[in-house]
């Protein structure tokens, strides 16, 4: 079945440290992408998202490239902030188009100033 | 534009006691869906409704578990009896339509089970 399998937590960095957070699927098709991020007593929100492969996702500093060669959507950010601190979920939605979303674990990232 | 609503944010109860989770979704949002998140895991769908009709429920225990969501907006989710392993987060999401995949997630319900 689908699966998302994300880099295990907590990332700890130093403030404008460069942010790798690596995320791989399995899917049957042509999945949708996602990056969802939560912020301490917040609801899960829509970070970035790619529909196909080779787009690349972005917002707020953040990219995420759909490879499907390497079956992977690793989010990147080149200068992170204390304000980034959150978790971040890699998500897929499969080709069904019934929107149903299957989420990594998540990762934990602090950044410390 | 007001977000996904739900109630109570928090709730702490009895093995064998029945609780109920509601959920308001963004106004005009045809699509509604119930996630469970356990501690360290990912959110993982329970049941999701396109309007007042059951799409995808496969993963709800039914033997416990219900929802409904009559006159297509607002939904409940219903557990009866619970299991210590139902302490989780229960997240209620919303979205234009499945397509449109984009989905909009409230607070969450944090349920304790003792």
């Amino acid at each position: 079945g689908n699966s998302v399998t994300q880099m295990e937590g907590p990332v700890t960095l130093s403030e404008e440290a460069f942010l790798t957070i690596n995320c791989t699927y399995t899917a049957t098709g042509y999945p949708s992408l996602f990056w969802y991020v939560q912020y301490p007593g917040e609801g899960l929100q829509l970070l970035l998202k790619a529909t196909k492969a080779d787009d690349k996702g972005s917002n707020k500093g953040f990219e995420a490239t759909y490879r499907k060669e390497t079956t992977s959507f690793h989010l990147e950010k080149g200068s992170v902030q204390v304000s980034d601190s959150a978790v971040y979920f890699c998500a897929l939605s499969d080709s069904s188009n019934t929107g149903k979303l299957i989420f990594g674990q998540g990762t934990t990232l602090q950044v410390k100033p | 534009e007001a977000g996904v609503a739900q109630s109570p944010r928090y709730k702490i109860i009895e093995k064998r006691q029945s609780v109920a989770f509601w959920c308001n979704p963004i106004s005009g949002h045809a699509t509604l869906y119930w996630y469970q998140q356990i501690l360290g895991q990912g959110p993982k769908l329970l049941i999701q409704f396109q309007n007042n009709g059951v799409v995808d429920d496969s993963q709800l225990p039914k033997d416990r578990f219900s929802a409904e969501r009559l006159k297509g907006v607002d939904s409940t989710l219903k557990i009866q009896p619970a299991k210590l392993e139902d302490s989780a987060v229960y997240l209620c999401a919303s979205s234009p339509g499945p397509v449109t995949n984009e989905q909009f997630f409230g607070p969450g319900t944090r349920l304790t089970v003792l």
